[in-house]
C-alpha cells in the first residue's frame, strides 16, 4: 500500500539556521504531495504542495521538490524563526477518484532564540 | 466562509458510553473526510463521502464507528461502546472535487478522551 516516512523528530534548531526534513514515499500510483503544519491545539494547515514530478512547492521561505526518481519530497528552509515551531506532516495523495491522503508520522519542530 | 468546524473540541467520556462529533465542512465543498490521529502519529484515513454517499471506509472504521452526512452537508461520527483506545483526536477536512486535485481543508478536530 501507500506509505510516507518522515526524519524521526524532534529537531531543535537555533533561529536562522537551515531547515531539512526529510520524506519519501511509495505509491500504488501517481501521487500529489503535499507539506502540513500543525501547531499546538490546532488542525493541519497546507503548507505547500506539487502535483507532479520536478515541481517545487514554495510557500512561507518553506520549499519542497517532488523528485521522483527518489521519491521523495523533503522540506527546506533557509532560516528557521521561533514561530516556525510546529509539527509538520508529510502527506500524500494518490490522483483518483477517491483524494483520500496517507501522511507520515510528523517531524516536531522546535526553533530555539 | 469561515473554514472548517468541528464540535466539540474536547470531550472526555467513560468506556461503554456513545459519543457523536459533529463537523461542518466550507460550505461549497462535496467531499468530506474523517481522520483520525493518536499522539505522535500523522492523521489515518477513516472515512469519506461526496455529497451525502459514504464512498469509502477505512478497516479502521470497526461496526462500533458509524458516520452519515444526511443532506451532503455536515457530517457526524458516533462511536458506540466507546474503548480506552479510542482515545484520539478525530480530525474532519473538506474539499472540492473539481478543485486543485485533492486539497483538503481541515478543521480543528476533536480530542476524544476515553476515562
Amino acid at each position: 500500500g501507500d506509505s510516507v516516512t518522515q526524519m524521526e523528530g524532534p529537531v531543535t534548531l537555533s533561529e536562522e539556521a537551515f531547515l531539512t526534513i526529510n520524506c519519501t514515499y511509495t505509491a500504488t500510483g501517481y501521487p500529489s504531495l503535499f507539506w502540513y503544519v500543525q501547531y499546538p491545539g490546532e488542525g493541519l494547515q497546507l503548507l505547500l504542495k506539487a502535483t507532479k514530478a520536478d515541481d517545487k512547492g514554495s510557500n512561507k521561505g518553506f520549499e519542497a521538490t517532488y523528485r521522483k526518481e527518489t521519491t521523495s519530497f523533503h522540506l527546506e528552509k533557509g532560516s528557521v524563526q521561533v514561530s516556525d515551531s510546529a509539527v509538520y506532516f508529510c502527506a500524500l495523495t494518490l490522483n483518483t477518484n477517491a483524494g483520500k491522503s496517507t501522511f507520515g508520522d510528523g517531524t516536531t519542530l522546535t526553533v530555539k532564540p | 466562509d469561515t473554514g472548517v468546524s468541528q464540535d466539540p473540541r474536547h470531550k472526555i467520556t467513560k468506556r461503554g458510553q456513545n459519543v457523536t462529533f459533529r463537523c461542518d465542512p466550507i460550505s461549497e465543498h462535496n467531499r468530506l473526510y474523517w481522520y483520525r490521529q493518536t499522539l505522535g502519529q500523522g492523521p489515518e484515513f477513516l472515512t469519506y463521502f461526496q455529497n451525502e454517499a459514504q464512498l469509502e471506509k477505512s478497516r479502521l472504521l470497526s461496526d462500533r464507528f458509524s458516520a452519515e452526512r444526511p443532506k451532503g452537508s455536515f457530517s457526524t461520527l458516533e462511536i458506540q461502546r466507546t474503548e480506552q483506545g479510542d482515545s484520539a483526536m478525530y480530525l474532519c477536512a473538506s474539499s472540492f472535487v473539481a478543485g486543485f486535485p485533492h486539497e483538503q481543508f481541515f478543521g480543528p478536530g476533536t480530542r476524544l478522551t476515553v476515562l
